[in-house]
């Protein structure tokens, strides 16, 4: 069964670095979408991605972060200067149709770790 | 916004019973509710989903109901096995709106 890849499964960065958070879509989907979960907490939305544009995006999702998709199969999440408070599981997820009432699949996720 | 409430927190069951969790949404807007299933160390897995458009949807040993009018949907899983062990995330979500908002999770515990 086809599947969202995310690399890397874990991520330790020094507070104020940049990282870059990698995920391979389902190779048929079109929508795409960056969710974050800090531990304990709800899985949170960030941002969706069509078209090569944000769909829409969460309070969270300010100017520090941002989406790519730099090549035909890779859809990227930068957070420029990262913060303690950065810290949490990232989970990428695609769709086929988009609309916010069709079907999502997730990665296994990536774990930031802040130090 | 939408907000989801997911209740228990934790639902401890021996194996071959049932179990229940249930999930309230605040925005009447809302018409799409995903259950996803996440084991330790993976990402949320979607196991069944529905639209408010039906009041129940089923496969094989997983149901989920939905009424609209109170706002709320549930997830049963009948002739529960350890596999089932895992946290269990409702959602909820509408047309026209990708900020899909998840409840709190539930973590089921099936018990040999």
């Amino acid at each position: 069964e086809p599947e969202v890849t995310q690399t890397p499964s874990h991520q330790v960065t020094q507070m104020g670095q940049e990282v870059i958070l990698r995920c391979v879509p389902i190779s048929n989907h079109l929508y795409f979408y960056w969710y974050r979960q800090i531990l304990g907490q709800k899985v949170e939305f960030l941002v969706s991605f069509y078209n090569n544009e944000i769909s829409e995006k969460s309070e969270i999702f300010d100017d520090q972060f941002s989406v790519e998709r730099p090549d035909g199969s890779n859809f990227t999440l930068k957070i420029r200067s990262t913060k303690l408070e950065d810290s949490a599981m990232y989970f990428c997820a695609s769709s086929a149709q988009g609309g916010g009432n069709q079907p999502q699949h997730f990665g296994d996720g990536t774990r930031l770790s802040i130090l | 916004g939408e907000n989801v409430e997911q209740h228990p927190s934790t639902l401890s069951v021996q194996e071959g019973d049932s179990a229940v969790i249930k999930c309230t949404y605040s925005d009447s807007a809302s018409n799409y509710f995903p259950w996803y299933k996440q084991e330790l160390g993976k990402g949320p897995q979607l196991i069944i989903d529905i639209r408010s458009n039906v009041g129940e949807k089923k496969d094989q040993r997983i149901a989920v109901t939905l009424n609209k009018t109170a706002k709320h949907f549930s997830l049963h899983i009948t002739e529960t096995q350890p596999e089932d062990s895992a946290v269990y995330f409702c959602a909820a979500s509408r047309s026209n709106n990708n900020d899909m908002r998840f409840g709190a999770g539930t973590r089921l515990t099936v018990k040999p």
